[in-house]
């Protein structure tokens, strides 16, 4: 049971490249979340998918674009990376009525320069 | 949407005393608020939680509290040890729509907690 995996652990991009995050679950979960994580930040909700079939913006949403591709994964894809989007970004799960929190994945340290 | 403030962003304690953390939001619709520690290069895990319709919840050395009528809910841990030492987020998420909670959270900012021993 591997709760939520997240690759790559660490990337660097230049300016202008285009990368996809990969996330998977194997706990059932309906919803699943993608934030990143910037200094005094907190973490910020980019984009979610209630359910499988469905996803929806979060606050910060722009320069991103996701896919669910069945109920286990939920990628984040980057087109046009930019140094603003240096950040560590967290995938999420959870199940929607009830349960217990959040289950966080590893995270993925990205650098653009 | 929702806002949730966070305070203090910083807090250091000696090992023994006790740790408060506090919480408000502004979307009186939210009715779950969990609690979450991150060490330092780690992920975020899940310490404790609490719904609207109870008002303080213990777990161990930890607790909860909520004053839904202010919007605002404190974590409180008691005999700090140097263990205890890293970030606290705390969250506040409306109903879904299918009506349940624990769905799209909104995270305060962060208090890094120091406990020296």
């Amino acid at each position: 049971n591997a709760g939520v995996t997240q690759t790559p652990k660490f990337q660097v991009l230049k300016t202008g490249q285009s990368m996809t995050l990969q996330c998977a679950q194997d706990m059932n979960h309906n919803s699943m979340y993608w934030y990143r994580q910037d200094p005094g930040m907190g973490l910020r909700l980019i984009y979610y998918s209630a359910s499988e079939g469905t996803t929806d913006k979060g606050e910060v949403p722009n320069g991103y674009n996701v896919s669910r591709l069945n109920k286990r994964e939920f990628s984040l894809r980057l087109e046009s990376a930019a140094p603003s989007q240096t950040s560590v970004y967290f995938c999420a799960s959870s199940e929607v009525d009830g349960g217990r929190g959040y289950t966080f994945g590893s995270g993925t340290r990205l650098t653009v320069v | 949407g929702e806002n949730v403030e966070q305070h203090p962003s910083t807090l250091s304690v000696q090992e023994g005393d006790s740790a408060v953390i506090k919480c408000t939001y502004s979307d009186s619709a939210s009715n779950y608020f969990p609690w979450y520690k991150q060490e330092l290069g780690k992920r975020p895990q899940l310490i404790i939680d609490i719904r609207s319709n109870v008002g303080e919840k213990k777990d161990q050395r930890i607790a909860v509290t909520l004053n839904k009528t202010a919007k605002h809910f404190s974590l409180h841990i008691t005999e700090t040890q140097p263990e205890d030492s890293a970030v606290y987020f705390c969250a506040a998420s409306p109903s879904s729509v299918s009506g349940g909670s624990n769905y799209k959270l909104t995270f305060g900012k962060g208090t890094l907690l120091t406990v020296n021993p």
